[in-house]
């Protein structure tokens, strides 16, 4: 139980384009997911925590705008990288906590964005 | 706020060897603790956690770790390490009320020399 899928697991799009990366969460409800940003051989960024139905809490430095959230359900939450550049490549992971749950975050298998 | 620090960047070690990858956590109030796996190109996988009770906790896959208050540490152990161990580990405390947020130490990369 518990699993959180990604996708895509992969992108490559070009400068100037929008990327919209799905997270949900498969067999549980989640009202709350988390968005992370991991760069090369570093650890976990929070970047923002989505909560269903309202606006997402973005970490300071985070920019709103260029990171849209959405979690429209308890089931999904979309990561929208609007206008992307070669600096947001990065590999993006998800994860979501049990509605209900104490603590412990469900881990997405990431999504690897290259920006061209 | 809390934070996290992982000693080791890397941790080379022979196969069937024990292994200690240490973490250290600051915080000013109860904290929760994790360890995490990550294998290359996947997500983060949850290898144990400290909530309350009983300072040791182990994984299903023979890693324990002990949690101590007074050196506000986490160490993870595991007494004979085989190939299939070499990942990066990361230790994550969650603290404060409500815990929603997870704050991470810089990861240590387990490589298993045969």
């Amino acid at each position: 139980g518990a699993v959180v899928s990604q996708h895509p697991s992969r992108v490559i799009c070009k400068s100037g384009t929008s990327v919209k990366i799905e997270c949900r969460s498969l067999d549980f409800q989640a009202t709350t997911m988390f968005w992370y940003r991991q760069f090369p051989k570093k650890s976990l960024m929070l970047m923002a925590t989505s909560n269903e139905g309202s606006k997402a809490t973005y970490e300071q430095g985070v920019e709103k705008d260029k990171f849209l959230i959405n979690h429209a359900s308890l089931t999904l939450s979309t990561l929208t990288v609007t206008s992307a550049h070669p600096e947001d490549s990065s590999f993006y992971i998800c994860s979501a906590r049990l509605a209900g749950g104490l603590f412990e975050q469900f881990f997405g298998p990431g999504t690897r964005l290259t920006v061209l | 706020a809390q934070s996290v620090t992982q000693l080791d960047s890397q941790v080379p070690v022979f196969e069937e060897a024990p292994v200690e990858l240490r973490c250290n956590y600051s915080s000013s109030v109860s904290v929760y603790l994790f360890w995490y796996v990550q294998y290359p190109n996947q997500g983060l996988q949850l290898l144990l956690k400290y909530l309350s009770g009983s300072t040791l906790v182990e994984s299903i896959n023979g890693f324990e770790a002990e949690f101590n208050k007074s050196q506000t540490s986490f160490h993870l152990r595991k007494p004979s390490v085989h190939i299939s161990d070499t990942a990066e580990y990361f230790c994550a405390v969650s603290a404060g009320q409500g815990a929603q947020k997870l704050v991470f130490g810089q990861g240590t990369r387990l490589t298993i020399n045969p």
